[in-house]
């Protein structure tokens, strides 16, 4: 699996968009980038997914670069709820056999009254 | 729809104790897993059940069993606890093995004295 890169720690104002970035340097093209969060003790929750294009659903947008190298998960109006643990995790959609779910350290957001 | 669910949400044992961890899915998931959750060690699978009838090991399965009874329930049982199994447990499942979107429980804090 490649390897995922994010910061430690970042605090958002509620109300206001969070950006949580991630690097992937290594990923291959037929690996997508999986968004995960765990809110505080709480199982962790599926997010969001994608390949190449920018994403989005009800509860995020994903912005991936061109080169696929990094990407960007956007909470557009975050609230105190939105506090957690986010894990980018890279994987290949299809890769047979069982698909274990490999947590890095992630980013923890706070976000801010 | 209650997604997945475990009982119970905390526990006590002493060394040597038996106990079966229970969880339960009502998304008519195929697939099915057990985690383990330890600080800084990210999730662990312990074991899975790729469709019903089915189990095998993941990377931590020792001390542990599990039980498919049914496409709904995926039970974990521990034989004989050790301190070493103290952690937090999560239930997870996905519609198909191979899918990245797996969907997690609220987890079961383990504690072996």
């Amino acid at each position: 699996d490649a390897k995922t890169t994010q910061p430690t720690s970042m605090d958002c104002a509620e109300g206001r968009a969070a950006n949580l970035p991630c690097n992937h340097s290594t990923i291959s093209g037929n690996e997508y980038v999986y968004w995960y969060r765990q809110i505080h003790s709480q199982g962790p929750q599926y997010i969001i997914h994608g390949l190449k294009n920018n994403e989005t659903n009800e509860m995020a947008s994903l912005i991936i670069t061109e080169d696929r190298k990094s990407s960007t998960l956007i909470l557009p109006h975050a609230t105190l709820r939105d506090t957690a643990v986010y894990y980018c995790i890279v994987r290949p959609l299809n890769s047979g056999g069982y698909q274990k779910v490999t947590f890095g350290t992630g980013t923890k957001l706070q976000v801010i009254p | 729809n209650a997604g997945v669910t475990q009982t119970p949400k905390f526990q006590v044992l002493k060394t040597g104790q038996s106990m079966t961890l229970q969880c339960a899915q009502d998304m008519n998931h195929n697939s099915m897993y057990w985690y383990r959750q330890d600080p800084g060690m990210g999730l662990r699978l312990i074991y899975y059940s790729a469709s019903e009838g089915t189990t095998d090991k993941g990377e931590v399965p020792n001390g542990y069993n599990v039980s498919r009874l049914n496409k709904r329930e995926f039970s974990l049982r521990l034989e004989s606890a050790a301190p070493s199994q103290t952690s937090v447990y999560f239930c997870a499942s996905s519609q198909m093995p191979d899918s990245n979107e797996q969907f997690f429980g609220p987890g079961t804090r383990l504690t072996v004295l």
